[in-house]
């Protein structure tokens, strides 16, 4: 079946540190791939998306690239800032059912907090 | 374009009540999802609506349902509230028919406490 493994948080970092946050999957198919970020006391919003292979997704200084051969779309920051403090979730879509109904599958959620 | 919005945002109810909560999705979007998130147990799905119809369902107990009606709004009801029934309850709504990548937009939830 479809599954996504992101790495256990929390993530503790000093503003301007390197970022990754790993993500690896399993799909049948070719499934879309994303990256939801959740601030502090808000809902989720889509921070980045790759829709097949080779796809780099790309906002706000964040980047992840969807590598088929490795099954990963591993989120990257060259520089984090204290306002990068957030639950970073990971996701994939893929086909279920008849038509063109897809599902989304959720990684559990890694905690990201950036200290000054 | 308006997101997706959600009433009330906070609540306080005891156990035993029952509470309802709605979403209005983006204009357009036919498909609505309503998720659970508490900290312990992170984001559950609970059910998705597609034009008025239930079209996939998590695994919680009958005391959680929805609906979704003519408009594509959607409500979700629970009943005979437990402590543990405390969360964040977050709507999604998406684009439906070719338009349709899986991509969901949230609103900003509603905080449901039970004392």
């Amino acid at each position: 079946g479809n599954s996504v493994t992101q790495m256990e948080g929390p993530v503790t970092l000093s503003e301007e540190a390197f970022l990754t946050i790993n993500c690896t999957y399993t799909a049948t198919g070719y499934p879309s791939l994303f990256w939801y970020v959740q601030y502090p006391g808000e809902g989720l919003q889509l921070l980045l998306k790759a829709t097949k292979a080779d796809d780099k997704g790309s906002n706000k200084g964040f980047e992840a690239t969807y590598r088929k051969e490795t099954t990963s779309f591993h989120l990257e920051k060259g520089s984090v800032q204290v306002s990068d403090s957030a639950v970073y979730f990971c996701a994939l879509s893929a086909p279920s059912g008849s038509g063109n109904n897809r599902k989304l599958i959720w990684g559990l959620g890694t905690s990201l907090a950036v200290n000054p | 374009k308006a997101g997706v919005t959600q009433t009330p945002r906070y609540l306080i109810k005891t156990r035993g009540q029952q509470v309802t909560l709605s979403c209005s999705p983006i204009s357009g979007h036919r498909s609505v999802s309503w998720y659970q998130q508490t900290p312990g147990q992170g984001l559950q799905f609970l059910f998705e609506y597609f034009s008025e119809t239930q079209r996939n369902k998590g695994n919680f107990p009958g005391r959680f349902s929805g609906r979704q009606f003519s408009n594509s709004r959607s409500e979700m009801n629970v009943s005979t509230l437990e402590l543990g029934d405390s969360a964040l309850y977050l709507c999604a709504s998406k684009a439906g028919g070719q338009a349709n990548t899986g991509e969901l937009f949230f609103g900003e939830g509603s905080r449901l406490t039970v004392l």
